[in-house]
Formats: structure tokens, C-alpha cells, sequence
């Protein structure tokens, strides 16, 4: 058990509706990421948040965004969706250190229809 | 850009043989290197890192990996696999300034004969 806790497990939706992902990191980890593994794309970053600020920004599509609370959980928001957003969606932690190293939840698995 | 190579997309060895994993990267600069295992239906599960200093590390579960920089490769080893070391294995890398994300492989899928 790596300590980064995912909701859902799955997710099943149709096209055009909207969705919201759920990642809480370790405990005491500053730092949350979010990547996308699809079969045709692999693993690909998406965005990082860090203390509730965003930090980088990766292959994220503009109907796709995401936050950090105040209590460091974060969400993956994703709206619009096409049968191409379909996908593993994880969510990984790291502490505030150089070199970072960051801790994967066990996934969201959405799937739209 | 910054790119990583795992040549094989599929490997099948017999329990009790031994392992290597292939992993190249693209980079400015070297990178940190990461190798992760994905179990079915898993998350992604930290095997070793390399950040600098001995360029043979050591991992979880009997894994090593040896860091190659005049060849750009950092291949994952393991002396004798074990039927629960079938998943997926993907290459990882870092950069050292900047925005941490990782850049990841294609990954390859280990399957044990027994």
C-alpha cells in the first residue's frame, strides 16, 4: 500500500458527460500529480500540484482540469468527455525533496461509452 | 525532448532465469531514473531509483539495475525470477531541475513460463 488513496476504482459514463477523479497523498506529502495510461498513448503526465498551487503542466487537454485543496487532497476534473478520454488515471505523491519521489494510488479506470 | 526507449515490448523467460530489462533515454543532461512494476489491476510500484553515486543500484524484491551513462541506459536485472514477478515494467526518468514529472517508457510486459 503505497499511502495515495484513489476514487473511484471505476468508472463507467457516456460521452459529453462530466466526471470528478479524487486523489488524498500520503500523509504529509506537499506535492500530488496526476498521469494518464491509455493503451495507445502509455503513461503520460498530466499535471502537479503543489501546496495548492499548480506547478507544471503537462498533455492536458483544456476540457480537463484540476485543483488542490487546503487539506492537499486533489481532484481530476473531466468534462466533455470522449470515448478517446477512456483510460487508467493515477494519481502519485511525493514529499517537498530534492530528488523527489513520487508514490502511485492504485488508479481510476474510466471508462465512457 | 525528452524521450525513453524500452525496446521490447514483450518478454517471456522460464522461472528460476534470470532477467534484463531494457531502458534507454533522450536527455540534456542525465536525469533521475526510475524503474516501477505495474501488477494487473495495481498501481505503479517503485522497484529502485538511480539519483547518482554508484551506478549499480539496488532494489525491492531482488531487482538491481545498472546505470550506464556513456551508453544513455539504465537496464533492470534480476539473477532468478519468480512466477509473481509477471507484470508490467516501465523505465522512468526525471529531470534534475525543473518540473518533476516523470517521463515514462512504453513499458514491457514480463510473462513467466513455469
Amino acid at each position: 500500500d503505497s499511502g495515495v488513496t484513489q476514487t473511484p476504482k471505476h468508472l463507467i459514463t457516456a460521452t459529453g458527460q462530466r466526471v470528478t477523479l479524487r486523489c488524498s497523498p500520503r500523509s504529509g506529502d506537499l506535492s500530488v500529480y496526476w498521469y494518464q495510461q491509455s493503451l495507445d498513448q502509455g503513461l503520460q503526465f498530466l499535471i502537479q500540484y503543489y501546496n495548492g498551487e499548480e506547478r507544471a503542466k503537462g498533455n492536458i487537454l483544456e476540457r480537463f482540469s484540476a485543483q488542490q485543496f487546503p487539506d492537499l487532497h486533489s481532484e481530476l476534473n473531466l468534462s466533455s468527455l470522449e470515448l478517446g478520454d477512456s483510460a487508467l488515471y493515477f494519481c502519485a505523491s511525493s514529499q517537498d525533496q530534492s530528488p523527489p519521489i513520487q508514490y502511485f494510488g492504485a488508479g481510476t479506470r474510466l471508462s465512457v461509452l | 525532448a525528452q524521450s525513453v526507449t524500452q525496446p521490447d515490448i514483450h518478454i517471456t523467460v522460464s522461472e528460476g532465469a534470470s532477467l534484463e530489462l531494457r531502458c534507454n533515454y533522450s536527455y540534456g543532461a542525465t536525469p533521475y531514473l526510475f524503474w516501477y512494476v505495474q501488477s494487473p489491476g495495481q498501481g505503479l510500484q517503485l522497484l529502485l531509483k538511480y539519483f547518482s553515486g554508484d551506478t549499480l543500484v539496488q532494489g525491492i524484491k531482488g531487482f538491481e539495475a545498472e546505470f550506464k551513462r556513456s551508453q544513455s541506459s539504465f537496464n533492470l536485472r534480476k539473477p532468478s525470477v519468480h512466477w509473481s514477478d509477471a507484470a508490467e515494467y516501465f523505465c522512468a526518468v526525471a529531470p534534475i531541475q525543473g518540473a518533476q514529472k516523470l517521463v515514462f517508457g512504453q513499458g514491457t510486459r514480463l510473462t513467466i513460463n513455469p
